[in-house]
Parts: C-alpha cells; sequence; structure tokens
C-alpha cells in the first residue's frame, strides 16, 4: 500500500514517554520526516532523516524506523507538546502524509 | 530568517479557478524544490504539488493531476499554484513549503501560515 498509517488519537501523562507509529511500504525505502501542528498554526518540522532535529526542537524528541515502520519518541512529554502530529515519506509519485495522531498530554 | 508568504485565497464557485501564490525571502530560492500542501478544515495534511529548482520537473497528486499546475518565476522569488476546475472537495488551506529531496527521503523544513480557498456556490 503506498498509504502512510498512523493510529488517530494518543494520550501520554506529563513526564512520561510516548511513542507514535507510523506504517507504509515506502518507509521501508525512504526516512520518514515528522510534523507537529498546533490548533490554527502551520505545522513544523521535528525531525528528519534518520534522526535529526531541526535547531530549536527540544532533544526530548527522537525518530526511529524498523522494516515499514517509523516511530516519533517524545521521552519526558510536556504540556506544550499537545498537538496533533504528522509522518510524511517521499514516493515513487511525490510525497504523502500520515492521517495524522492527536497527542493529549495528562 | 526564512519566510514564505501566501497569497490569493478567498471564496470561488465550482468550476471557477484561483491563482495562489507564495513570496519567498531569507533564502537562495532558486536553490531548492518548492510544494504545496494543503490541509481542509478539520483533517490533515494533504501534498499537492512539488517542482524542481528549474522548474524542470513537476510533480502532484492525483486528485489534482490536470487541474492544478505548479510554477514559480526565480527572478521574482515567487511559486505558484493555478487551480483551475476547482470542486467543494478542494476547499482548504493551501500552505507553500520549501522542500529538501534527497537519495534518503524528503522533509518540509519551512512553511508558510497558509491561505484558505473556499468552493462554494
Amino acid at each position: 500500500s503506498s498509504e502512510l498509517t498512523q493510529d488517530p488519537a494518543v494520550s501520554v501523562a506529563l513526564g512520561q514517554t510516548v511513542r507514535i507509529t507510523c506504517q507504509g511500504d515506502s518507509l521501508r525505502s525512504y526516512y520518514a520526516s515528522w510534523y507537529q501542528q498546533k490548533p490554527g498554526q502551520a505545522p513544523v518540522l521535528v525531525i528528519y532523516g534518520k534522526n535529526n532535529r531541526p535547531s530549536g526542537i527540544p532533544d526530548r524528541f527522537s525518530g526511529s524506523s524498523s522494516g515499514n515502520t517509523a516511530s516519533l519518541t517524545i521521552t519526558g512529554a510536556q504540556a506544550e507538546d499537545e498537538a496533533d502530529y504528522y509522518c510524511n515519506s517521499r514516493d515513487s509519485s511525490g510525497s504523502r502524509f500520515g492521517g495524522g495522531t492527536k497527542l493529549t498530554v495528562l | 530568517e526564512v519566510q514564505l508568504v501566501e497569497s490569493g485565497g478567498g471564496l470561488v464557485q465550482p468550476g471557477g479557478s484561483l491563482r495562489l501564490s507564495c513570496a519567498a525571502s531569507g533564502f537562495t530560492f532558486s536553490s531548492y524544490w518548492m510544494s504545496w500542501v494543503r490541509q481542509a478544515p478539520g483533517k490533515g495534511l494533504e501534498w499537492v504539488a512539488n517542482i524542481k529548482q528549474d522548474g524542470s520537473e513537476k510533480y502532484y497528486v492525483d486528485s489534482v493531476k490536470g487541474r492544478f499546475t505548479i510554477s514559480r518565476d526565480n527572478a521574482k522569488n515567487s511559486l505558484y499554484l493555478q487551480m483551475n476546475s476547482l470542486r467543494a472537495e478542494d476547499t482548504a488551506v493551501y500552505y507553500c513549503a520549501r522542500v529538501v529531496i534527497n537519495v534518503w527521503g524528503s522533509y518540509f523544513d519551512y512553511w508558510g501560515q497558509g491561505t484558505l480557498v473556499t468552493v462554494s456556490s
């Protein structure tokens, strides 16, 4: 399948660790990138490549990949991490986003 | 500082046309692939189109092929999206984004604030 599949919603207790996953065939060939989007705002890149963070992104965000699954891990989730998270992958026709995961920090 | 500023959104009737623009600054525009990404109200992100640095390669999501055209003017540091035969399902916020494409993947490292396109009678 050319789709990228994400769990619609995930929750985490404040200060705990959460993993958000993304599955798709294109991830066997390409690394995923991950985006955080808060209500009314444009998406922000948080992870790209094997496990790279843009300047200004806290080091509690990390990425990993295995087979057809990419993961975004937040170690020690903070209240400000509550947001929608989207994975993205290059594919044969251009690019594709996952459906998004709504992260709730309890 | 990298800035991407979209304009041109608005209300258009089904079957109508609209041209979006994106003014880029703070980086060498001609050195980067550029993209349009959209988000329907309450929905997720959808990649729409990519264009290579010199405009020689263009890629589109299937749902807009034959109706939308991505283009750029490197002399004006501007990206465009010509949208024809618009449908209600094209209603969305349209984002301009800088994209880095290489052998191991791609990523959108800078985004504009978006411009809203509403297709309705």
